[in-house]
């Protein structure tokens, strides 16, 4: 059972926008530490999508966007490519667990 | 460009021990906090341990705690991780990370398999 909660998976048309959640609690989000984004193709290393909460690393499209609003976060979407089919990762910091903690990971698919 | 390169994996016995190692180049490795972070096959990532850009301070998750040990030698810019008493649940590939502003993740190694069977 991961500390952030994550849908198994969502799904989506071309074109269109999806979002995903990460819920957290009082020791983690709502604590107030950032959350970060994590892209992972099947067989390859997760590569940072978001970090900071909204923020996106040289080269990420702006397609993709973050939030964060009390104990949640969310990855926004837009735009939705072939190429986005993916799992998505959510990661913060737990100051019961003292350590950084991970969502359990939420695959996309593109319809 | 940043490159983290695991080494050190393979298959072992239950109650054994593993070290696995990930050598860095394409940056100043002595200013940069390291984490092992782990991904058992066909489930999510697990933080796994960090240890601070001076080597002053080591965390680990609970899962781990008392029987893995992270370490790095500036001199080499290298970082390791020995684990001990290792148990199936410890199968995974075991990523090298590199750390920034104590937040989040910014490189990922390729990781290296561990696979803990009889």
């Amino acid at each position: 059972q991961s500390v952030l909660t994550q849908p198994p998976s969502v799904s989506g048309a071309p074109g269109q926008r999806v979002t995903i959640s990460c819920t957290g609690s009082s020791s983690n989000i709502g604590a107030g530490y950032d959350v970060h984004w994590y892209q992972q193709f099947p067989g390859t290393a997760p590569k940072l999508l978001i970090y900071g909460n909204n923020n996106r690393p040289s080269g990420v499209p702006d397609r993709f966007s973050g939030s964060k609003s009390g104990t949640s976060a969310s990855l926004a979407i837009t735009g939705l490519q072939a190429e986005d089919e993916a799992d998505y990762y959510c990661q913060s910091y737990d100051t019961s667990l003292s350590g950084r903690v991970f969502g359990g990971g939420t695959k996309l698919t593109v319809l | 460009q940043v490159q983290l390169v695991e080494s050190g994996g393979g298959v072992v016995q239950p109650g054994r021990s593993l070290r696995l190692s990930c050598a860095a180049s394409g940056f100043t490795f002595r200013n940069f906090g390291m984490h092992w972070v782990r991904q058992a096959p066909g489930k999510g990532l697990e933080w796994v341990a960090i240890i601070w850009y001076d080597g002053s301070n080591k965390y680990y998750a609970d899962s781990v705690k008392g029987r893995f040990t992270i370490s790095r030698d500036q001199s080499k810019n290298t970082l390791y991780l020995q684990m001990n008493s290792l148990r199936a649940d410890d199968t995974a590939v075991y990523y090298c990370v590199r750390d920034r502003d104590n937040k989040y993740f910014d490189w990922w190694g390729q990781g290296s398999l561990v696979t803990v069977s009889s």
